[in-house]
C-alpha cells in the first residue's frame, strides 16, 4: 500500500498571504489528522477530518481551517499568514480509532 | 491533565552501543494507548510501535525492544547495536482510549546521533 502523502514538500510564503496544503491518505483510511511541528512548541494536533466532518480541533485559530472530500482526501489551508507559522505540517491518516501513519510534511516558511 | 516526559534531548552513541531512550508519562484515564515514533531528517513520523495499557508485556521486534512498566509510568526503547540508520529524533505519545486524537500528547523527542 501506498503511504500517505503530501504536496507540496516546501514552501515559501510571506506574511498576509494564504496557503493550502494537501494530503493524500492510505487507501482505505477515512481519518485523516493534522499536526504542526515546531522547535518551539513541538508537535501540536491540529484537527482531525472524517468521512468529511470535522471531528476534532486543537487548540488553534481560525485562520487553520481544513476540509476533507468524498474520496478522504483532505486539505488544511492556513490564511493570514504571520511568521509564526513556519513550521513543518504533518498529515496523518487511520482506520477508525487505530494507529496514525504520518506523511513526509510540509514545510512552510513564512518570510 | 497528561504529560509525556523525554528528559533525554539528545544521545550521541558510537555505531554497535545499546542506547535506551526514556519515555515517563501522567495521565488520570484507566486506559490508554503509548506510541513510539521515530523522525528521520526527511520529516515523516515513522511508526514503531503502540501499545494498550493493559499490556505490559515487553516487546521485541528485531533490534528494538520496549519495556512497559504501569507501575513506574514508563515506556522505554532500547535499540541493541545501534547503527547510524538509527539516527533520528524519537517521540513518545499517549493518547486516552476513550479521547481521540485531539488529546494525543506527544514527548519533546529525543534526537538520536549514532556515529560510525
Amino acid at each position: 500500500k501506498a503511504g500517505v502523502t503530501q504536496t507540496p514538500r516546501y514552501l515559501i510564503k510571506t506574511r498576509g498571504q494564504q496557503v493550502t496544503l494537501s494530503c493524500s491518505p492510505i487507501s482505505g483510511h477515512r481519518s485523516v489528522s493534522w499536526y504542526q511541528q515546531t522547535p518551539g512548541q513541538g508537535l501540536q494536533f491540529l484537527f482531525e477530518y472524517f468521512s468529511e466532518t470535522q471531528r476534532n480541533k486543537g487548540n488553534f485559530p481560525g485562520r487553520f481551517s481544513g476540509r476533507q472530500f468524498s474520496n478522504s482526501r483532505s486539505e488544511m489551508n492556513v490564511s493570514t499568514l504571520e511568521l509564526g507559522d513556519s513550521a513543518l505540517y504533518l498529515c496523518a491518516s487511520s482506520s477508525w480509532g487505530d494507529t496514525q501513519y504520518f506523511g513526509p510534511g510540509t514545510r512552510l516558511t513564512v518570510l | 491533565a497528561q504529560k509525556v516526559t523525554q528528559a533525554q534531548t539528545e544521545i550521541s552513541v558510537v555505531e554497535k552501543e545499546d542506547v535506551t531512550l526514556d519515555c515517563v508519562y501522567e495521565t488520570r484515564d484507566t486506559t490508554y494507548y503509548l506510541f513510539w515514533y521515530k523522525q528521520p531528517p526527511s520529516g515523516e513520523l515513522v511508526f514503531l510501535i503502540r501499545r494498550n495499557s493493559f499490556d505490559e508485556q515487553n516487546e521485541i521486534s528485531g533490534r528494538y525492544s520496549w519495556n512497559f512498566q504501569k507501575s513506574t509510568s514508563s515506556f522505554n526503547f532500547t535499540i541493541t547495536a545501534s547503527q547510524v540508520v538509527d539516527s533520528a529524533v524519537y517521540f513518545c505519545a499517549l493518547i486516552p482510549s476513550s479521547g481521540g486524537y485531539q488529546k494525543v500528547t506527544f514527548g519533546t523527542g529525543t534526537k538520536l546521533q549514532v556515529i560510525p
